[in-house]
């Protein structure tokens, strides 16, 4: 079974450009999440799907962070424009029922560098 | 609130040596507890997890016992090998409302022969 994928896995900007990134989950899993990873922070939610309705967003930016999930398949995340603040490693992650009360299996991760 | 407060590291042990990670929680209701694990290089993995008070999650040799008494969900293992170096985060996952996570802040392992 594919695990999760994301892409790209590293990503170099400056401050005020414009990221996209880009999810899909396992085949089949109804609930998809993004969550930031700042370095030598644990990860945290940013925003959880259901199909392609959104359960949760009440940490993401709304200023700058955008994310949708048409179709209810895969998912793109993105911010426009980016902070310094931003640097971090963007996870996807995804289970497979539609109350996210199944294991959650990360992908690998989107390395963000804004200078 | 909800968090997860996780014993700073780094830690580093000997081959076969005792590891004790401490991970205590707060949170309202009843939530789940997860230890995950992330190996150099690779994603978060699920190690094991525990769903109500007094269970005991394992998986590879790791244990943990979630404790309501104390909100703790410590992470053992009896003898250590250094595969077993990595980052492990712990996590509740708090009930209803979407379930969504919170994770601590990590705890790197350093194993070393």
């Amino acid at each position: 079974e594919a695990g999760v994928a994301q892409s790209p896995r590293y990503k170099i900007i400056e401050k005020r450009q414009s990221v996209a990134f880009w999810c899909n989950p396992i085949s089949g899993h109804a609930t998809l999440y993004w969550y930031q990873q700042i370095l030598g922070q644990g990860p945290k939610l940013l925003i959880q799907f259901q199909n392609n309705g959104v359960v949760d967003d009440s940490q993401l930016p709304k200023d700058r962070f955008s994310a949708e999930r048409l179709k209810g398949v895969d998912s793109t995340l993105k911010i426009q424009p980016a902070k310094l603040e931003d640097s971090a490693v963007y996870l996807c992650a995804s289970s497979l029922d539609l109350m996210g009360t199944d294991t959650q299996y990360f992908g690998p991760g989107t390395r963000l560098t804004v200078l | 609130g909800n968090s997860v407060t996780q014993m700073e590291g780094p830690v580093t042990l000997s081959e076969e040596a005792f590891l004790t990670i401490n991970c205590t929680y707060t949170a309202t209701g009843y939530p789940s507890l997860f230890w995950y694990v992330q190996y150099p290089g690779e994603g978060l993995q699920l190690l094991l997890k525990a769903t109500k008070a007094d269970d005991k999650g394992s998986n590879k040799g790791f244990e943990a016992t979630y404790r309501k008494e104390t909100t703790s969900f410590h992470l053992e293992k009896g003898s250590v090998q250094v595969s077993d170096s990595a980052v492990y985060f712990c996590a509740l996952r708090k009930p209803n409302t979407g379930n969504q996570f919170y994770f601590g802040t990590g705890t790197s392992l350093t194993v070393i022969p």
